[in-house]
């Protein structure tokens, strides 16, 4: 089990807007601003796409976008396009030993 | 050009030790938050463990006692030795770079990933 709970699944036509949650506590997304969110292809590494909640690193497009409202985050993507079918993961630092936790992950279909 | 390349996986049996090299190319390493996140054949990613510019190091539970995370600065690469492996621990490994501001702060969210190398552990 996951540290960070995560949807399985979304879907959304191409064009329209999804948001994908992250709920953890305290102790990770609700009590650091240090969330970021991945994007991973099938057998490709993952790609930051979302850090420090809602920085965008350089290169990735503006149609991404994150936020946080207590215990959890969240990514927004609109205008969805087909090429962002993939799986997304959040993840958090926390103040557990572990020092960095990650969500299960969630399927984005693009219908 | 930024870029990480891992090697060293293989297949090893279980109680088995690996060591994971993480080749540096276009940055220092040891400038620089490094960290191992791997991915179990079908799961989701896991944080295992992390090294800060000043040397610190940071393991994940399941992890803790059995892996060591190092820098050899002379060769710029960064490795992971695996000691008393088992069987959950079969995964792809990836090295990441930790994503820094231009005034040296970190976010603990990882910007450069390697390809990854794959490790089983079976008998």
């Amino acid at each position: 089990q996951s540290a960070l709970t995560q949807p399985a699944s979304v879907s959304g036509s191409p064009g329209q807007s999804i948001t994908i949650s992250c709920s953890g506590t305290s102790s990770d997304v609700g009590g650091y601003n240090y969330v970021s969110w991945y994007q991973q292809h099938p057998g490709k590494a993952p790609k930051l796409m979302i850090y420090d909640v809602s920085n965008r690193p350089s290169g990735v497009s503006n149609r991404f976008s994150g936020s946080k409202s207590g215990n959890t985050a969240s990514l927004t993507i609109s205008g969805l396009q087909a090429e962002d079918e993939a799986d997304y993961y959040c993840s958090s630092y926390t103040s557990s030993s572990t020092l960095v936790v990650f969500g299960g992950g969630t399927k984005l279909t693009v219908l | 050009e930024v870029q990480l390349v891992e090697s060293g996986g293989g297949l090893i049996q279980p109680g088995g030790s690996l060591r994971l090299s993480c080749a540096v190319s276009g940055f220092t390493v040891s400038n620089d938050y490094m960290t191992w996140v791997r991915q179990a054949p079908g799961k989701g990613l896991e944080w295992v463990s992390i090294i800060y510019s000043g040397g610190s190091t940071y393991y994940a539970d399941s992890v803790k006692g059995r892996f060591t995370i190092s820098r050899d600065n002379s060769k710029n690469t960064l490795y992971l030795q695996m000691n008393s492996l088992r069987a959950e621990d079969t995964a792809v490994y990836y090295c990441a770079r930790e994503i820094s501001s231009s005034q040296g702060y970190y976010y603990y969210a990882m910007d450069v990933w390697g390809q990854g190398t794959t490790v089983t552990v079976s008998s």
